[in-house]
């Protein structure tokens, strides 16, 4: 079965600092992992995406994440944060579903950036 | 490129009526589209999935004759909630992917009010 964790609810980062988010997942089968970020009363946005190729996967804003089978981890990160990434972070499983593809969210991190 | 429009953004209505939301796909082909529900401060649950000249295929748990979904074009799937509750009071999202190798891409949402 497929399943996300995400293993902070909320998350508060000053400007400039470094940005982490937690993810683990849990996959029958190797994974396509995404994380999305939405803005108040907006859709997502898709900031970056692993299919099987890199293991480090460099995606929008500076952000970037690390897929480790080992730990069953894709931890999304930015070197230093900005007042426009306040927002809410859904770390996503995809998997195959009869002729489509399901995507499964986690819980959601919400990042606030202090000034 | 890959740009998801709904219709209308926000809608607030008497209870009994029923209210239809669009999702269009304004520069790619959508042969799936997705519906989600999202609960305050709570992360997006798939209501239901279509395919473009198919029926719609609904998660365990969602009312089909409840929430009406139509995809008969390419570019085009309406959500129609039927006779609504304040219950069904939400944030309802879209989704539309071309190929079952791409990612989806998201609408801006709707938010539902019933009086």
């Amino acid at each position: 079965a497929q399943s996300v964790t995400q293993l902070d609810s909320h998350v508060s980062v000053s400007e400039g600092t470094p940005v982490l988010l937690r993810c683990n997942y849990s996959s029958s089968y190797s994974p396509s992992l995404f994380w999305y970020v939405q803005h108040p009363n907006k859709g997502l946005q898709l900031l970056l995406k692993y299919t099987s190729a890199a293991t480090l996967v460099k995606g929008i804003n500076g952000f970037e994440a690390e897929f480790k089978k080992s730990e069953t981890s894709f931890h999304l990160t930015k070197p230093s944060a900005h007042m426009s990434d306040a927002a809410e972070y859904f770390c996503v499983v995809g998997f195959s579903g009869g002729a489509t593809n399901k995507l499964i969210f986690g819980t959601g991190t919400l990042l606030a950036v202090q000034p | 490129g890959a740009v998801v429009s709904q219709h209308p953004s926000r809608v607030i209505c008497k209870s009994g009526t029923s209210v239809k939301i669009e999702c269009r796909s304004l520069d790619f082909q959508a042969t799936t589209m997705f519906w989600y529900r999202q609960f305050p401060k709570q992360s997006l649950m798939l209501m239901a999935t279509s395919n473009e000249g198919s029926k719609a295929t609904y998660e365990q748990g969602v009312e089909k004759d409840k929430f009406l979904i139509n995809h008969a074009s390419l570019t085009l799937s309406t959500l129609t909630v039927t006779s609504a509750h304040p219950e069904d009071s939400s944030f309802y999202i879209c989704s539309a992917r071309d190929r079952v190798t791409q990612p989806q891409h998201f609408g801006d949402g709707t938010r539902l009010s019933i009086l």
